[in-house]
């Protein structure tokens, strides 16, 4: 499955970097997702844009800040991370938002360890 | 608020055996229900989806059939294989104009099938 590519697959970074992680849609989608996927966790939702503007974000800390330049890329900046923010960080893309029906499809993940 | 619940894991079955892992949900509306599975080291992959009451959606074997009167979603395939090992996660998308197609997912169940 190509349609939702993520670099990099792995990071590990201290608690003082400055970190971005990439999304990139081949799908002709024009919404967005961040997810976050901790150990014995639900995947928590953090952030969606539609048509390039954001319209959730779910309480994130602002120590993770979204960017998203236009419909096919979506960026997560990281910086003075916590070690209880590793996890897998995953993309997802759906034609639209607001839609019950519409199917979101997932990139493979960035596996963040933050030490 | 929207949440789904999935039965614990682990589940452990030899090949060929019958599966079921159930899934009930809690919603206010009328939402869209969701099986999403994930492989080791990949992203979640749409199974197979239902968007009202008594549909059934089906994929690679698998069944589920959204019932309204239990609020439920179980996923049921009559002989897995090796290869069904994975992740399978249940979730919905609350439909309004303001949910923007968020999906509340459960926690996951690990199947692993054993030759």
């Amino acid at each position: 499955e190509t349609g939702v590519t993520q670099t990099p697959r792995h990071l590990v970074m201290g608690m003082t970097n400055k970190k971005s992680l990439k999304c990139e849609q081949h799908l002709g989608h024009n919404a967005m997702y961040w997810y976050k996927q901790s150990a014995k966790k639900p995947l928590e939702l953090m952030f969606v844009y539609n048509f390039k503007e954001q319209t959730e974000n779910n309480s994130v800390p602002s120590r993770f800040s979204p960017e998203c330049p236009n419909s096919s890329h979506l960026f997560l900046h990281l910086h003075t991370l916590q070690p209880e923010d590793s996890a897998l960080y995953l993309c997802a893309s759906s034609l639209g938002a607001g839609d019950s029906k519409e199917t979101q499809y997932f990139g493979p993940g960035t596996r963040l360890l933050v030490l | 608020g929207d949440s789904v619940t999935q039965m614990e894991g682990p589940v452990t079955l030899s090949e060929e055996a019958f599966l079921t892992i159930n899934c009930t949900y809690t919603a206010t509306g009328y939402p869209s229900l969701f099986w999403y599975v994930q492989y080791p080291g990949e992203g979640l992959q749409l199974l197979l989806k239902a968007t009202k009451a008594d549909d059934k959606g089906s994929n690679k074997g698998f069944e589920a059939t959204y019932r309204k009167e239990t609020t439920s979603f179980h996923l049921e395939k009559g002989s897995v294989q090796v290869s069904d090992s994975a992740v399978y996660f249940c979730a919905l998308s609350e439909g309004s104009g303001t949910s923007y197609g968020k999906l509340t997912f459960g926690q996951g169940t690990i199947l692993t099938v054993h030759p």
